[in-house]
C-alpha cells in the first residue's frame, strides 16, 4: 500500500527567502514521486517528477527535491520565493512507471509569500 | 498542443438532481483519469481508463456515479442523484500509456450541490 504525509498544511515565507515544503511517503515497493503545484482557480501542473534516476530532481520555476530512501522523504525546496509561488503544493506519489499504477495525492500544503 | 478540455466550469444543482461532465483529453493519449477534490483536500482518483478499458475504479461510489470512454478518446462522468457531500472540482487528467507520472489536467468543473 501506498501513501503519502504533507506535514505541513500551510507555509508563509517571505518574498526572497528559502521554501522548504515536506513530504513524507509510504511505499511497499520503489516509488515514483511528484510535485504538483496549483495555483487559485487553475488547473494542476507538474512541478517536478523522480522516477529512479537522480535522487536530486530539478523542476520548473526552479524548485527542486531530493529523495531521501532512508528518510522515505521527498521534500520540495526553492533558494528564494517570489510572490508568483504562492499556490497550493501536493506530493504525489505512484508505483512504477505504468499506467496501471496509482496515483495518490497527499492533502497538500498551501503556500503563501509575504511581500 | 491544446491542453485537456473540461465543461462545464460551474454547475450547480439541487440534490437528487443529476449532472453530467464531459472530458476531453490531450490527443494521443490512451490514459484518461477522473479525480474528485474536496475543497481542503488533495485530489482523490474516482477512475482510471486505458482507452476505453477501466483499469481502476476502487474509488467510484457505483450507486451513484458512472463514467464512461465509449471511442477511447472524450469521457463523461455522470452523478445520479446527487448528494451534499459531492460538492466538489471534479479534474479529469490524460497521460500517455506509459508515462502515468505525466499527467496533464483539465481546469476542472467545480459542482455545488445544494
Amino acid at each position: 500500500a501506498q501513501s503519502v504525509t504533507q506535514l505541513d498544511s500551510h507555509v508563509s515565507v517571505s518574498e526572497g527567502t528559502p521554501v522548504l515544503l515536506r513530504c513524507n511517503y509510504s511505499s511497499s515497493y520503489s516509488p515514483s514521486l511528484f510535485w504538483y503545484v496549483q495555483h487559485p482557480n487553475k488547473g494542476l501542473q507538474l512541478l517536478l517528477k523522480y522516477t529512479s534516476a537522480a535522487t536530486l530532481v530539478k523542476g520548473i520555476n526552479g524548485f527542486e527535491a531530493e529523495f531521501k530512501k532512508s528518510e522515505t522523504s521527498f521534500h520540495l525546496t526553492k533558494p528564494s520565493a517570489h510572490m508568483s509561488d504562492a499556490a497550493e503544493y501536493f506530493c504525489v506519489v505512484s508505483g512504477v512507471k505504468t499506467s496501471y499504477d496509482k496515483v495518490i495525492f497527499g492533502p497538500g500544503t498551501s503556500l503563501s509569500v509575504i511581500p | 498542443e491544446a491542453g485537456v478540455a473540461q465543461s462545464p466550469r460551474y454547475k450547480i444543482i439541487e440534490k437528487r438532481q443529476s449532472v453530467a461532465f464531459w472530458c476531453n483529453p490531450i490527443s494521443g493519449h490512451a490514459t484518461l483519469y477522473w479525480y474528485q477534490q474536496i475543497l481542503g483536500q488533495g485530489p482523490k482518483l474516482l477512475i482510471q481508463f486505458q482507452n476505453n478499458g477501466v483499469v481502476d475504479d476502487s474509488q467510484l461510489p457505483k450507486d451513484r456515479f458512472s463514467a464512461e470512454r465509449l471511442k477511447g478518446v472524450d469521457s463523461t462522468l455522470k452523478i445520479q442523484p446527487a448528494k451534499l457531500e459531492d460538492s466538489a472540482v471534479y479534474l479529469c487528467a490524460s497521460s500517455a500509456r506509459d508515462r502515468a507520472y505525466e499527467q496533464y489536467f483539465g481546469p476542472g468543473t467545480r459542482l455545488t450541490v445544494t
